[in-house]
């Protein structure tokens, strides 16, 4: 069964840091780019950042760049978000998502469950 | 980076069609075809319906079709049930090799 398993969330003081991770398994996961979606409470999906399958290559929403770092480590099946200079606004449901496109950025066929990430003093 | 845009709402009655349409800009919707569209029941997360503008993932009922046309892309929905009632959202490859998605579009099954 190709499966996500996002973890890692929690509550952190703005400013704080927290680092997201997202077990994949049923997949060749290597094949594919990954990528990190956020749904803020009452709100829409925001895309938040993508890793290529070698993760060689690496894109940011405007909104997070210079402070979230996305990775991936292929011999563990597992993408991770890093998160620095937290604020409020980051406040969210984090899924993780595998793109359906193996040489190419196309739809997210499989997502997780998601992870809640909470900012607050 | 400036969000795709969606109506805010839909609505149509049991066996109706609906379309729900997603603007852009030559910069994304317009100049590639890696459109593609999600449904969000509450407290779920998203399903991918369409993606590369047009193609159905296995599992999908063949009502759910998609289009484009210049910087626009569409979400059709035939012999709506009520079961399709549930957020849509749309989303497409950038020129910044970034992904925007669309504001959301809440469909209401009469």
């Amino acid at each position: 069964e190709v499966q996500l398993v996002e973890s890692g969330g929690g509550v952190v003081q703005p400013g704080g840091s927290l680092r997201l991770s997202c077990a994949a398994s049923g997949f060749t996961f290597d094949d594919y780019a990954m990528h990190w979606v956020r749904q803020a409470p009452g709100k829409g999906l925001e895309w938040v950042s993508l890793i290529s399958g070698d993760g060689g290559s690496t894109y940011y929403a405007d909104s997070v760049k210079g402070r979230f770092t996305i990775s991936r480590d292929n011999s563990k099946n597992s993408l991770y978000l890093q998160m620095n200079s937290l604020r409020t606004e980051d406040t969210a449901l984090y899924y993780c998502a595998k793109d359906e496109c193996g040489d190419c950025i196309g739809g997210m066929d499989v997502w997780g469950q998601g992870t809640t990430v909470t900012v607050s003093s | 980076q400036s969000a795709l845009t969606q109506p805010a709402s839909v609505s149509g009655s049991p066996g109706q069609s609906i379309t729900i349409s997603c603007t852009g800009t030559s910069s994304d919707v317009g100049g590639y075809n890696y459109v593609s569209w999600y449904q969000q029941h509450p407290g779920k997360a998203p399903k991918l319906m369409i993606y590369e503008v047009s193609n159905r993932p296995s599992g999908v009922p063949d009502r759910f079709s998609g289009s484009k046309s210049g910087n626009t892309a569409s979400l059709t929905i035939s012999g709506l049930q009520a079961e399709d009632e549930a957020d849509y959202y749309c989303s497409s490859y950038t020129s910044s090799s970034t992904v925007v998605f669309g504001g959301g579009t809440k469909l209401t099954v009469l």
